[in-house]
Parts: structure tokens; C-alpha cells; sequence
């Protein structure tokens, strides 16, 4: 089973500040890998798939980068819709396995 | 539009089945391009993919759970479903349904755009 670990595990920041969420696999999962935004009380919502294409309907604040093991989701520019919870998400390998998560709250 | 709708009990006894049912509106459960999965999240804790199933039946189950989770879809009636057996309090989660991600052009199996509202399944007797 790959394990995802994300870190870090909260980042407090204020609104209009960048975000950067790390997400590292125990093996590579070469690009196959997803990050989601979860906010309390409902689904995950997916923002990026194969590390780095933005979903329908994502707004470009959003970006993911690596391959590998290595990856990052950032947000450029926080807005107050996105305090949330991120997790990452990997395909190469089953089982689908998550990530952590990542809350990003205001500081 | 495509929704999504987990439906069954909210609590169940440790040692018996706990079974749900996806129905699909908006969209055929048959397309050849759609995968259908299910996963859940224990309160305060993070995801966990339970297993998947594509239109023609195919299932990839979680090895953790393999032994007691059964998938199914039923195409009359635009559903898929969960049977998990002998729950106990570990198998407390709310339980999600969710759909591929379709983009313009490409289908993407493993990835999951649609979701249900999720269902709280509580064991406990």
C-alpha cells in the first residue's frame, strides 16, 4: 500500500496570503495523483488530478506541481472560501489510498 | 444535473451487515466511461477508499476490507450499492458515494469529481 503523508498538519494564515500544502509517497506514484478541498459538513470537492491540471470549474488560484514522490498543492492567494481541509490522493496503486490532510485555518 | 443520494440505516449492531444504496439521478449508471466508488471518513479523521465498481460490474476492493465488503449495481433501478459485514465500532464513518471525473474530452477512473452528501453509519448496540 503507497502512504501519503502531508504536511504540514495545520498552516495558519491570513487571507490574500499564499498557501503551500506538501504531499510526499512512500513510492512513486509517478504523476497519478489528486488533491481534494473538504470543507466541514460536506464531500471532498476535487481541485487537481495527475499532480497538475486544475478540475471543471477550478479557480486558477489553485496549482499542484511534482511527480514522483514529491508534490505540492499551492494556493496563491488565499481567499476566505478556502480555509478548509486538503487531501491528496494517489492512483497508481491499489488500493486508492488519501493522505492525511492538511487544514489550512485563519490565522 | 448529476446527484448522487446515500440512503440506508444510520445505525447498526457490531457483528451484523450494514448495507447502503447509491441512486443515481441524472445521468445512466451504464456508461461505459463511468466508475463508481465508495469511501469513508470516521469522525475527525481523514478518507479511506472502501472499493470501486465499473458499469459492467468489475470491483477493486480495499484489502483491509475485502473480506467483508461487497459492491453491486443494479441498472434497473440507476444504483450501486455497499454490503459491509460484521461491523463493529471501528466501521463507524460517514459513508460517501462518489463518480469519476469526466473532463472535456477524457474519463479518469480513479478519480472522484462527484460525490454524494454522505451517510453517518453509527455501530453500536
Amino acid at each position: 500500500e503507497i502512504i501519503l503523508k502531508q504536511s504540514p498538519a495545520t498552516l495558519s494564515l491570513s487571507p490574500g496570503e499564499s498557501a503551500t500544502l506538501s504531499c510526499r509517497a512512500s513510492q512513486s506514484v509517478s504523476s497519478d495523483l489528486a488533491w481534494y478541498q473538504q470543507k466541514p459538513g460536506q464531500a471532498p470537492r476535487l481541485l487537481i488530478y495527475d499532480a497538475s491540471n486544475r478540475a471543471t470549474g477550478i479557480p486558477a488560484r489553485f496549482s499542484g506541481s511534482g511527480s514522483g514522490t514529491d508534490f505540492t498543492l499551492t494556493i496563491s492567494s488565499l481567499e476566505p472560501e478556502d480555509f478548509a481541509v486538503y487531501y491528496c490522493q494517489q492512483r497508481t496503486n491499489w488500493p486508492l489510498t488519501f493522505g492525511g490532510g492538511t487544514k489550512v485555518e485563519i490565522k | 444535473q448529476l446527484q448522487l443520494q446515500e440512503s440506508g440505516p444510520g445505525l447498526v449492531k457490531p457483528s451484523e451487515t450494514l448495507s447502503l444504496t447509491c441512486t443515481v439521478s441524472g445521468d445512466s449508471i451504464s456508461r461505459s466511461t463511468y466508475y463508481w466508488g465508495w469511501i469513508r471518513q470516521p469522525p475527525g479523521k481523514g478518507l479511506e477508499w472502501i472499493g470501486s465498481i465499473y458499469y459492467n460490474g468489475n470491483t477493486f476492493y480495499n484489502p483491509s476490507l475485502k473480506t467483508r465488503v461487497t459492491l453491486s449495481v443494479d441498472t434497473s433501478k440507476n444504483q450501486f450499492s455497499l454490503t459491509l459485514s460484521s461491523v463493529t465500532a471501528a466501521d463507524t464513518a460517514v459513508y460517501y458515494c462518489a463518480r469519476n471525473y469526466c473532463g472535456t474530452t477524457t474519463c479518469y477512473t480513479e478519480y472522484f469529481q462527484h460525490w454524494g452528501q454522505g451517510t453517518l453509519v453509527t455501530v453500536s448496540s
